[in-house]
């Protein structure tokens, strides 16, 4: 069956450094998206992407985030300036089309655990 | 989109019926009912989404009364791997999905 892949599972990076987070989306989905959970807190949204380009974004996805599809298979979320809030579990997620009322399923990743220190 | 309140937390035993209700009173026209269930240390996963009325499928069962003001969550005989969070998300077309906190569900033997 095919999955969402994710890398690194853990990452460690100290506050100020930048991030990348990587994610292979399933091959044939068309949107993409990030959320992130705090420990022992809800699942957030952060943004959607498609047609290489964000098409929603929340109001924690602010001028540190960003997002980038560099390739046919690749999609990252990177944070330019890591702050000890960031620290949380980064889920990507794909879809094989945009939330419509015939399906409202997304395939999330395993996650990356960031921790900053 | 409507907010939801589902239980924090349920116990069952292995082989019980457990459902879950959740309650989205001002949910609009065109929103969906999904649920979603995350176990430890792992991205949520789909389970079942609804309009109206009752929607099965191998995994679960999903309610909708006619005023769509709630909906159950129905899981069959409950094993231990189904302990995990089990989130009620109202949806609609072109947004994102919002979590809640969710039923943390735990079965035990």
């Amino acid at each position: 069956e095919p999955e969402v892949t994710q890398t690194p599972s853990h990452q460690v990076t100290q506050m100020g450094q930048e991030v990348i987070l990587r994610c292979v989306p399933i091959s044939n989905h068309l949107y993409f998206y990030w959320y992130r959970q705090i420990l022992g807190q809800k699942v957030e949204f952060l943004v959607s992407f498609y047609n290489n380009e964000i098409s929603e974004k929340s109001e924690i996805f602010d001028d540190q985030f960003s997002v980038e599809r560099p390739d046919g298979s690749n999609f990252t979320l990177k944070i330019r300036s890591t702050k000890l809030e960031d620290s949380a579990m980064y889920f990507c997620a794909s879809s094989e089309s945009h939330p419509t009322g015939s399906s409202y399923e997304q395939y999330f990743g395993p996650g990356t655990r960031l921790t900053v220190t | 989109l409507a907010k939801t309140t589902q239980p924090i937390s349920m116990d069952s035993y292995e082989g019980q019926e457990v459902n879950i209700t959740c309650s989205h009173n001002n949910i609009a026209t065109n929103d969906y009912i999904t649920w979603y269930q995350q176990f430890p240390s792992q991205g949520p996963r789909f389970i079942i989404q609804g309009y109206k009325t009752k929607v099965t499928n191998e995994v679960a069962s999903l309610f909708i009364p006619a005023d769509r003001k709630s909906s159950t969550l129905s899981l069959p005989r409950v094993s231990l791997s189904d302990t995990a969070v089990y989130y009620c998300l109202v949806v609609r077309a072109g947004t994102a999905l919002i979590f809640g906190k969710g039923t943390t569900l735990s079965v035990s033997s």
